[in-house]
């Protein structure tokens, strides 16, 4: 899997977009990249993932560079709960090739949301 | 609701006393792993079982046991836990017809004296 460079520590005022990025130069074209997240010491929390096309759900929009070397991922309106490490990670479709499931995680970016 | 869950969620033992810590999800998948997160070192895999009866080895299974006898459930077996098994262990799951979005439980906090 491709490795994955985030900055360590990012502040965001409640009510503005949490743009937060992620430098994945080495990533190969079956490989997407995935979002998780984890707040406080809970059990980590899927957000988004995409492959070459900007993707949005309910939680964030993902924007990948035309290269794909690099994304953002984007919380439009952060609120104090988003607060939390986020993780990019990359990785082939999982496709039941055993360890293949294992994902591995980086230090990811403290996002820390302020009133 | 989809869930992972977890059995207990904080636990106190003494070296040498073996427990089980208990895992099960309500979605059908049939890939579940154990992870655990130490301070510096991020979450790492254990074990994993791609289904019943199929269990493999992670990054770091010394010391631990799994078993995959029902769908559901995936448990971790410390048969003689040892103070550097002090960490906080993640149980997930996902299946084989998504994209590959793991599910994570709550999170056991394991303390060994």
């Amino acid at each position: 899997d491709a490795k994955t460079t985030q900055p360590t520590s990012m502040d965001c005022a409640e009510g503005r977009a949490a743009n937060l990025p992620c430098n994945h130069s080495t990533i190969s074209g079956n490989e997407y990249v995935y979002w998780y997240r984890q707040i406080h010491s809970q059990g980590p929390q899927y957000i988004i993932h995409g492959l070459k096309n900007n993707e949005t759900n309910e939680m964030a929009s993902l924007i990948i560079t035309e290269d794909r070397k690099s994304s953002t991922l984007i919380l439009p309106h952060a609120t104090l709960r988003d607060t939390a490490v986020y993780y990019c990670i990359v990785r082939s479709l999982f496709n039941y090739g055993g360890s293949q499931g294992n994902l591995i995680f980086g230090k990811g970016t403290k996002l820390s949301v302020k009133p | 609701e989809a869930q992972v869950t977890q059995n207990p969620r904080y636990l106190i033992t003494v070296t040498g006393k073996k427990l089980t810590v208990t895992c099960s999800q309500n979605m059908n998948h049939e890939y579940m792993s154990w992870y655990r997160q130490d301070p510096g070192l991020g979450l790492r895999q254990i074990y994993y079982s791609m289904n019943v009866e199929v269990t493999d080895k992670g990054d770091v299974p010394e010391g631990y046991k799994v078993s995959r006898k029902e769908k559901r459930n995936f448990p971790l077996i410390l048969e003689s836990p040892s103070p550097n098994q002090t960490s906080l262990y993640f149980c997930a799951s996902t299946s084989r017809r998504g994209v590959g979005e793991q599910y994570f439980g709550p999170g056991t906090r394991l303390t060994v004296t």
